[in-house]
């Protein structure tokens, strides 16, 4: 079956640090795939996508590429801020209609 | 353009009770999912529906849980004599269609869930 594994939490930077959350897959055919964040009290909001192989998907200066070959969509930023302090999950999609998420990535941005 | 709206936010119940958990989707959107949120844990699929039909249901447990899309009103996910171990974040997400064609992906807007408490 399909499933998301992405890296334990919590992660604590400090404001304008290097961000990377890891995460790998595991599905049939090609997936597509996508970068949730979830801030306290609220629900999921979709951060970034890519569909294809080699796809780039960026948003707010976050981004992450599907590599193929090694099964993996790693999410970036080059620079925190303390208000990107939230809940990150990976997720994926194939040909049913539900989304499979990985466990959540908790990070937390000090000033 | 409202979001997808779920209510209530917060329902707390005892054992034993009934919880019933509404979600109304976006205006246009006519597929609705539900996910439930164990703490610390992923978002993981319960149901999806489309106006009065279940299309794929495997993520249910096999007793008390239900969930329903009527021609009219909001999708309804109800739990009947609840647990403990019921308790948890509940999700929905809508979407303006369902069918995935090759690569293309028709997004899930979700909404901001439903926080369950269980007694």
């Amino acid at each position: 079956g399909n499933s998301v594994t992405q890296m334990e939490g919590p992660v604590t930077l400090s404001e304008e640090a290097f961000l990377t959350i890891n995460c790998t897959y595991t599905a049939t055919g090609y997936p597509s795939l996508f970068w949730y964040v979830q801030y306290p009290g609220e629900g999921l909001q979709l951060l970034l996508k890519a569909t294809k192989a080699d796809d780039k998907g960026s948003n707010k200066g976050f981004e992450a590429t599907y590599r193929k070959e090694t099964t993996s969509f790693h999410l970036e930023k080059g620079s925190v801020q303390v208000s990107d302090s939230a809940v990150y999950f990976c997720a994926l999609i194939r040909t049913a209609r539900q989304l499979t998420f990985g466990s959540g990535t908790q990070l937390t941005v000090l000033p | 353009n409202a979001g997808v709206m779920q209510n209530p936010r917060h329902l707390v119940r005892r054992r034993g009770q009934e919880a019933r958990l509404r979600c109304s989707p976006m205006k246009g959107h006519s597929h609705v999912y539900w996910y439930r949120q164990l703490p610390e844990e992923g978002l993981k699929f319960m149901v999806y529906l489309q106006k009065e039909n279940i299309i794929d249901e495997s993520g249910m447990p096999k007793e008390r849980f239900s969930a329903e899309f009527p021609k009219e009103g909001p999708s309804i996910l109800r739990i009947q004599q609840v647990v403990r171990g019921d308790s948890a974040a509940y999700f929905c997400a809508s979407s303006p269609k369902g069918e995935f064609v090759d690569s293309s992906y028709n997004e899930q807007f979700f909404g901001p869930g439903t926080r369950l408490t269980v007694l």
